[in-house]
């Protein structure tokens, strides 16, 4: 069955941190997509990343960047020199092979709380 | 661009009412779903749609019908609202299931008393 889980229920950092959001999945497909999304505390849902299953390459944004590695079944995410607004709750989330759907399995998600 | 629209944006309910959330989008994608969100248990799929009249049952589908005559709207009917139907619930979109970001709207918190 797939599954992902977020260990980490919350994380509470001082400004200008680095802090790492920890992402475990479970699958037996071959090909998959792994998402990040972000949850502020206004409530919407923000897409932040995908990755499919043969793209190992680490990718930076800016602060944020993204560590996949499938010999781990993991797909963390780290934010450097952490800010205020990046408090919110962060969701990594698995995408089926779209023979069973392309549906969307969502860990429980990390709140992230940084503080001035 | 309105993106993803869901109305209403709150709700309250008793017991055994009946209602709809309306879900629209605008960019005229394939893919739509409906995710209820609870404290400590991230989204769970409800129903999704590969496309305008294919419908089909996600991880928590009990108590709730949906239905696709456009590609546009993807409304979900409560048919005998329960107070365990309390809940947020997201529609999202993609332009398929291949694989792509969904969008999402911006939620309709329900209270079921």
């Amino acid at each position: 069955a797939q599954k992902v889980t977020q260990a980490q229920t919350e994380i509470s950092v001082v400004e200008k941190e680095d802090v790492t959001l920890d992402c475990v999945y479970e699958t037996r497909d071959t090909t998959y997509y792994l998402f990040w999304y972000k949850q502020p505390p206004s409530g919407e849902l923000v897409f932040l990343i995908r990755r499919n299953s043969f793209d190992e390459q680490n990718e930076i944004s800016g602060r944020y960047s993204w560590n996949f590695q499938k010999s781990t079944s993991s797909f963390n995410f780290t934010i450097t020199a952490s800010q205020v607004v990046d408090s919110a709750v962060y969701f990594c989330a698995l995408s089926l092979p779209y023979n069973q759907g392309g549906k969307l399995i969502f860990g429980q998600g990390t709140e992230l709380s940084v503080k001035p | 661009n309105a993106g993803v629209t869901q109305t209403p944006k709150f709700q309250v309910l008793k017991t055994g009412q009946s209602m709809t959330l309306q879900c629209a989008q605008d960019m005229n994608h394939e893919y739509m779903s409906w995710y209820r969100q609870d404290p400590g248990m991230g989204l769970r799929l409800i129903h999704y749609s590969v496309g305008a009249g294919i419908t089909d049952q996600g991880e928590v589908p009990n108590g709730y019908n949906v239905s696709r005559s456009t590609t546009e709207d993807f409304p979900l009917r409560l048919l005998s609202a329960a107070p365990s139907q309390t809940s947020v619930y997201f529609c999202a979109s993609s332009y398929s299931f291949r694989g792509q970001p969904q969008h999402f709207g911006d939620g309709t918190r329900l209270s079921i008393l």
